[in-house]
């Protein structure tokens, strides 16, 4: 059966440090992977897209790997800051339908 | 700009009673709109996808008849609930997607504040 699944559901880790957080895809053969922010209490912000022929893109503070062969990606945050505590989801689009399929989130917790 | 609200974004009614949420594209005509719901501490599950001036296509399980989606112009989509139950309960959260151009933009979603529906 299709799966996608993330690390954990919490990651606590200190400010200044680099959070990463992990994706993992089982039976999808995704076109595109993105990740997104939710608050508390509110929809989700889109953060970046990867196709499936890039291995890397970044943005600032925020970079993604994207790994088909091993089904997953990789989300960093360099110098992680208190307000970047939040979930963040990853999901997958096959093809050209653009449907979002969302991974289970992971909640991140950057304290002083 | 790609601004999505949603109206309301909290309403409590009655079982049985019938609940319509506003989705809005506010800066960009939205040609496909997307309607999720989430229970607490779960992902994001797609309800149906909405095209304009056309039938909304409903993910496998979700009844059309109870979940009905209209989208009657390039900016607004409706969702309404009805007859509500205690089960239906949920955040339900739409989403746009712009123009229909070509390009990893096509698949950027914006997706609005949600609303907090309660069934009593």
């Amino acid at each position: 059966s299709q799966k996608i699944e993330q690390n954990s559901e919490a990651l606590n880790i200190q400010e200044g440090k680099t959070a990463t957080l992990t994706c993992n895809y089982t039976n999808y053969s995704p076109a595109y992977l993105q990740w997104y922010r939710q608050d508390p209490g509110r929809g989700p912000v889109f953060l970046l897209l990867i196709r499936e022929n890039e291995k890397e893109k970044r943005k600032e503070r925020l970079k993604v790997t994207f790994d088909t062969t091993l089904k997953q990606s990789l989300f960093h945050i360099t110098a992680s800051q208190p307000a970047d505590s939040a979930t963040y989801l990853c999901a997958l689009t096959t093809g050209t339908a653009s449907k979002l399929t969302f991974g289970t989130g992971t909640r991140l917790q950057v304290t002083l | 700009g790609a601004v999505v609200s949603q109206h309301p974004s909290r309403v409590i009614c009655k079982s049985g009673t019938s609940v319509k949420i506003e989705c809005r594209s506010l800066d960009f005509q939205a040609t496909t709109m997307f309607w999720y719901r989430q229970f607490p501490k779960k992902s994001l599950m797609l309800m149906a996808t909405s095209n304009e001036g056309s039938k909304a296509t409903y993910e496998q399980g979700v009844e059309k008849d109870k979940f009905l989606i209209n989208h009657a112009s390039l900016t607004l989509s409706t969702l309404t609930v009805t007859s509500a139950h205690p089960e239906d309960s949920s955040f339900y959260i739409c989403s746009a997607r712009d123009s229909p151009g070509t390009g990893t933009s096509f698949h950027e979603q914006f997706f609005g504040p949600g609303t907090r529906l309660t069934v009593l």
